[in-house]
């Protein structure tokens, strides 16, 4: 069965520094993986995924992850941080109909 | 296209009572998805339906869980004697089948269940 593990809960960035969310999997094949995001008050809304092609994977709103199947992870990344960005980020592995998520991670950014 | 709606947005009902909630998914989207959200907790999957078809149940569903698609549109869950650890937020979500399609890309914005 697959696993997906966000280390750390909660981050908090400044607004302009590197935003980098992990995300470990589980799994003895490589699954296709996702990252969600959950702004307030609204619904989980895709930002990339992995389907075994780039292994740099880019994103909306300026996020890219990148595949390495040798740390079995999927970490988030964006070189800069907005006010906007600050929600609640998930990662997900899975098929193409099924979706195991991982706890979340919530992203708040200071000014 | 307004995206995936559900109904209620909330819902509190007393232990023992039997609850509805109803999902639209985005117009021609052919799969429905549903998910069930505890509070801490991502996303799990609950059961997926491709046109009126459902094809995959979870072992989280239990008998007392029930799905429906009956004209390949809006969707309906039930819960049939609700417990205490019904309590959650149910999410649904909509795509087309591949190749043209896979995963959601949105989800609705939930109903989330209170059972007293």
């Amino acid at each position: 069965a697959q696993s997906v593990t966000q280390l750390g809960s909660h981050v908090s960035v400044s607004e302009g520094a590197l935003v980098l969310l992990r995300c470990n999997y589980s799994s003895s094949v490589p699954p296709y993986l996702f990252w969600y995001v959950q702004y307030p008050n609204q619904g989980l809304q895709l930002l990339l995924k992995y389907t075994s092609a780039a292994t740099l994977v880019k994103g909306i709103n300026g996020f890219e992850a990148e595949f390495k199947k040798s740390e079995t992870s999927f970490h988030l990344t964006k070189p800069s941080a907005h006010m906007s960005d600050a929600a609640e980020y998930f990662c997900a592995a899975g098929s193409n109909y099924k979706l195991t998520f991982g706890k979340g991670t919530l992203l708040t950014v200071n000014p | 296209d307004t995206g995936v709606s559900q109904d209620p947005r909330h819902k509190i009902t007393k232990r023992g009572q039997n609850v509805t909630f109803r999902c639209d998914p985005i117009s021609e989207h052919n799969r429905l998805y549903w998910y069930r959200q505890t509070l801490g907790q991502g996303p799990e999957f609950l059961t997926y339906f491709q046109n009126e078809a459902q094809l995959e149940k979870s072992r989280l569903l239990s008998d007392r869980f029930s799905a429906e698609r009956p004209k390949g549109s809006f969707s309906t869950l039930e819960i049939q004697r609700t417990e205490q650890g019904d309590s959650a937020m149910y999410l649904c979500a909509s795509s087309l089948a591949p190749p043209g399609g896979g995963v959601p890309s949105f989800f609705g914005p939930g109903t989330r269940l209170t059972v007293l």
